[in-house]
């Protein structure tokens, strides 16, 4: 079955630290998303791809990176960690059309 | 920009009833999906419901429908019978022509027996 993963799913790291969450989707589809998800403001897009070698900017995307190297994976880079960047993590897939997006189960992040 | 608002951060209905959860929402295009996602302690979001919006007829799932009210941009969830398994946050979600979801702030949803 088709399917998203995100690893890890749980991680602690230090302020001032480079941090990458994986996301890997086998959906074959085309559109990628990241999200971040805190109390209050409920999801929120970091990054987006629409294909290989596309990355565009959401509306907290400041601290953030992502690169699209093939169709399967979008990579999310926190170049250096800050504690406002303590969140949980979502990646997304979707295809043209379809409307609905499939998520990963999601990367707790703690930055202490 | 599109906008989606829940206005109700916390719900509580007993095992057996029914409950309405509202959203509304924010857009000036005329092509797009909403959809409203559980997020259940696991932390998976699970998608409950979708409706599009050149559909006139409201969408339902066994247990689960929706009132969609175009003009008014409104679109609420409706849930029957309500079940322990239903306690969770509720995510209303917009998505249009540039297939990027726009989420509500969540309504957390409490069943008591």
């Amino acid at each position: 079955d088709a399917e998203i993963t995100q690893s890890p799913r749980h991680k602690i790291t230090e302020t001032g630290r480079q941090v990458t969450l994986a996301c890997h989707q086998t959906w074959n589809h085309n559109n990628m998303f990241w999200y971040r998800q805190d109390l209050g403001h409920g999801l929120r897009l970091i990054h987006y791809s629409y294909g290989v070698q596309d990355t565009n900017k959401g509306e907290v995307s400041d601290g953030y990176s992502v690169s699209r190297s093939n169709t399967e994976d979008l990579p999310l880079t926190l170049e250096s960690a800050a504690s406002s960047q303590t969140s949980v993590y979502f990646c997304a897939s979707s295809e043209w059309g379809l409307g609905e997006a499939f998520f990963g189960q999601g990367t707790r992040l703690t930055v202490v | 920009a599109q906008t989606v608002t829940q206005s109700q951060p916390e719900m509580s209905v007993q095992e057996a009833e029914t409950v309405t959860l509202s959203c509304t929402y924010d857009t000036s295009e005329s092509d797009y999906y909403l959809f409203w996602y559980k997020q259940p302690p696991s932390r998976q979001m699970i998608l409950v419901i979708r409706q599009e919006a050149y559909k006139q007829q409201n969408a339902t799932e066994n247990r689960f429908s929706v009132n969609f009210q175009k003009a008014a941009k409104s679109f609420s969830l409706k849930i029957s019978d309500s079940q322990l398994g239903d306690a969770a946050m509720y995510f209303c979600a917009y998505t249009g022509t540039a297939s990027k979801l726009t989420f509500g702030t969540g309504t957390r949803l409490q069943v008591t027996l």
